[in-house]
C-alpha cells in the first residue's frame, strides 16, 4: 500500500448505528487530519493530530469521535449522527514540521449516507 | 478575513488545449503559501502544485503552471496541453502562519475537456 488509504470507501448507516472510519498514512508523515466535504461548500476541517496528539478540534459535535493510536492511523468513530451528516470524509496527512509550507496529502474518501 | 475565491464554477475546454482556472486569496499575513488540489469523481484529492508567498518564481509541474500575480492576490492555475483525463474539480487552497494547520479552500471549480 502506498500513500494515504481509507475503508471503508461507501458507508450507509441509520442514525441509531455505530459505526468507524479507518484512516492509515504510508508516507512517514505525523500528522492528520480528518475533513468533511459537503456539496456546495468549502472543504471543512475537523480534526488534527500531530504525533498523535489532538491539536484541532475544530467545534465538531461530540457525535463525531477521533482517535490516532500512532502517528500512521486515524480513526473517526461515528454515534447517533443526522441526515445532514452525509458527506464525503476525507482524510489527509502531512509531515507536521512546518504547517505553512507542507503538503497535506489525502486519500481516497469515504462517502457516508446517513438515513 | 481569510478567503479563497474561485469565481468559475464550471468550465470547458477541448483536448489539446489550454486552459486557466482563476483564484484570488485575501489575507494580511505576508507568510502564506497557495495550492491546487484536483478531485475526480472518485473523490480523493490529488495535489498539483504549490507557491509560497515569497518564491521569487512561479512554480511549474509538469503541464501545470501557477500564475502567480502577488499584487493581484491572485493564483491562476494553467493547464497545458488538456487531456481527457484533466476533467474533475479543481480546488485552489491558502494556508499561512496566521492560521496555522488550517487550509483555506475555494469552491471549486469544474472543468470538462471535450474530445
Amino acid at each position: 500500500e502506498t500513500g494515504v488509504t481509507q475503508t471503508p470507501r461507501h458507508l450507509v448507516m441509520g442514525m441509531t448505528n455505530k459505526k468507524s472510519l479507518k484512516c492509515e498514512q504510508h508516507l512517514g508523515h505525523n500528522a492528520m487530519y480528518w475533513y468533511k466535504q459537503s456539496a456546495k461548500k468549502p472543504l471543512e476541517l475537523m480534526f488534527v493530530y500531530n504525533f498523535k496528539e489532538q491539536t484541532e478540534n475544530n467545534s465538531v459535535p461530540s457525535r463525531f469521535s477521533p482517535e490516532c493510536p500512532n502517528s500512521s492511523h486515524l480513526f473517526l468513530h461515528l454515534h447517533t449522527l443526522q441526515p445532514e451528516d452525509s458527506a464525503l470524509y476525507l482524510c489527509a496527512s502531512s509531515q507536521g514540521q512546518n504547517f505553512n509550507q507542507e503538503t497535506q496529502y489525502f486519500g481516497p474518501g469515504t462517502r457516508l449516507l446517513v438515513l | 478575513a481569510q478567503k479563497i475565491t474561485q469565481t468559475q464554477p464550471g468550465m470547458f475546454v477541448q483536448e489539446k488545449e489550454a486552459v486557466t482556472l482563476d483564484c484570488t486569496y485575501d489575507t494580511s499575513d505576508p507568510s502564506y503559501g497557495l495550492f491546487w488540489y484536483k478531485q475526480p469523481s472518485s473523490g480523493e484529492m490529488i495535489f498539483l502544485i504549490y507557491q509560497g508567498s515569497y518564491d521569487q518564481q512561479n512554480a511549474t509541474e509538469g503541464r501545470y503552471s501557477l500564475n502567480f500575480q502577488k499584487a493581484r492576490k491572485s493564483a491562476n492555475l494553467v493547464i497545458s496541453a488538456s487531456q481527457l483525463g484533466d476533467s474533475a474539480m479543481y480546488f485552489c487552497a491558502m494556508i499561512n502562519a496566521g492560521n496555522n494547520r488550517k487550509l483555506i479552500w475555494g469552491l471549486g471549480t469544474s472543468l470538462a475537456v471535450n474530445p
